[in-house]
C-alpha cells in the first residue's frame, strides 16, 4: 500500500514563531487533506489541495504532486494552535490513508 | 447543518458485548466512511459506503459490521466487542465524485473501551 510520512513528528514553538509541516507520500494520488486534531480530538478540516497553492488566514498549504509531497505553513503561531496536525491522501480512489501526524505544542 | 454526527459519544462495554454506533449526515453526501484511531496514531479506514444498500471493507474489517438502509445513516456494529476494540471511532463523509471533488468531513468521534 501507499506509505504517507510526515515530519516533524514532534514540534514545540515558541508564541509567535512560524513552521513548516511536510508530508511525503510513496505513490501517485488523487486528492490530499490536511486535518488538525485539536486537543479534545476533535478533527478539524484544513486543506483539500490535490495540488497547488492555497492559503487561509495564518495557513498555507503548497502540494507538488509530480514530486509527492505537501507542505504546510503556520505563521505567527497561537496556543490554539496546539494539537496534530494531519495529512491524508486520497489513495486508493475515495479512501482517506492518513500519516501519523505532527504534534505541535504552541507555548507563552 | 449539524454535518456530521455520531452517537453514543462515550461508551464502556465488556469483552463479549455488542453494540452499534451510529453515524448521520444532513449534506446528502453519497459516500460514508467508519475509521477507528489507536493513541498516537493516524485513523485507519473500517468499512466504507459508495451509496445507500452498498457497503465494502476497508483496512482493518475484522469484527465489525456495517449497514446503509438509509443514504443519511451508516451503522457501525460489533457482534462481540474485545479489549483489542478499544478506540477512538470517527465517521466521515463525502459527495463521492470519482475522480473528482471528494473532501471528506468528520463526525466528533465516539470513545469506546472494552473491558
Amino acid at each position: 500500500g501507499i506509505q504517507v510520512e510526515q515530519s516533524p513528528p514532534d514540534l514545540i514553538l515558541q508564541e509567535g514563531a512560524n513552521s513548516t509541516l511536510r508530508c511525503n507520500f510513496s505513490d501517485s494520488v488523487n486528492n490530499l487533506q490536511w486535518f488538525h486534531q485539536n486537543p479534545w480530538g476533535q478533527l478539524i478540516n484544513l486543506f483539500y489541495i490535490p495540488s497547488g497553492t492555497k492559503q487561509n488566514g495564518r495557513l498555507s498549504a503548497t502540494t507538488v504532486a509530480t514530486e509527492r509531497y505537501s507542505l504546510l505553513y503556520i505563521s505567527s503561531s497561537q496556543t490554539t494552535d496546539s494539537g496534530v496536525y494531519f495529512c491524508a491522501v486520497e489513495w486508493p480512489a475515495s479512501k482517506l490513508t492518513f500519516g501519523t501526524g505532527t504534534r505541535l505544542q504552541v507555548t507563552l | 447543518n449539524a454535518g456530521v454526527t455520531q452517537t453514543p459519544k462515550f461508551r464502556v462495554l465488556k469483552t463479549g458485548q455488542s453494540m452499534t454506533l451510529l453515524c448521520a449526515q444532513d449534506m446528502n453526501h453519497e459516500y460514508m466512511y467508519w475509521y477507528r484511531q489507536d493513541p498516537g496514531m493516524g485513523l485507519r479506514l473500517i468499512h466504507y459506503s459508495v451509496g445507500e444498500g452498498t457497503t465494502a471493507k476497508g483496512e482493518v474489517p475484522d469484527g465489525y459490521n456495517v449497514s446503509r438502509l438509509k443514504k443519511q445513516n451508516f451503522l457501525l456494529g460489533l457482534e462481540s466487542a474485545a479489549p483489542s476494540q478499544t478506540s477512538v471511532y470517527f465517521c466521515a463523509s463525502s459527495y463521492g465524485i470519482a475522480g473528482g471533488y471528494n473532501e471528506q468531513f468528520f463526525g466528533p468521534g465516539t470513545r469506546l473501551t472494552v473491558l
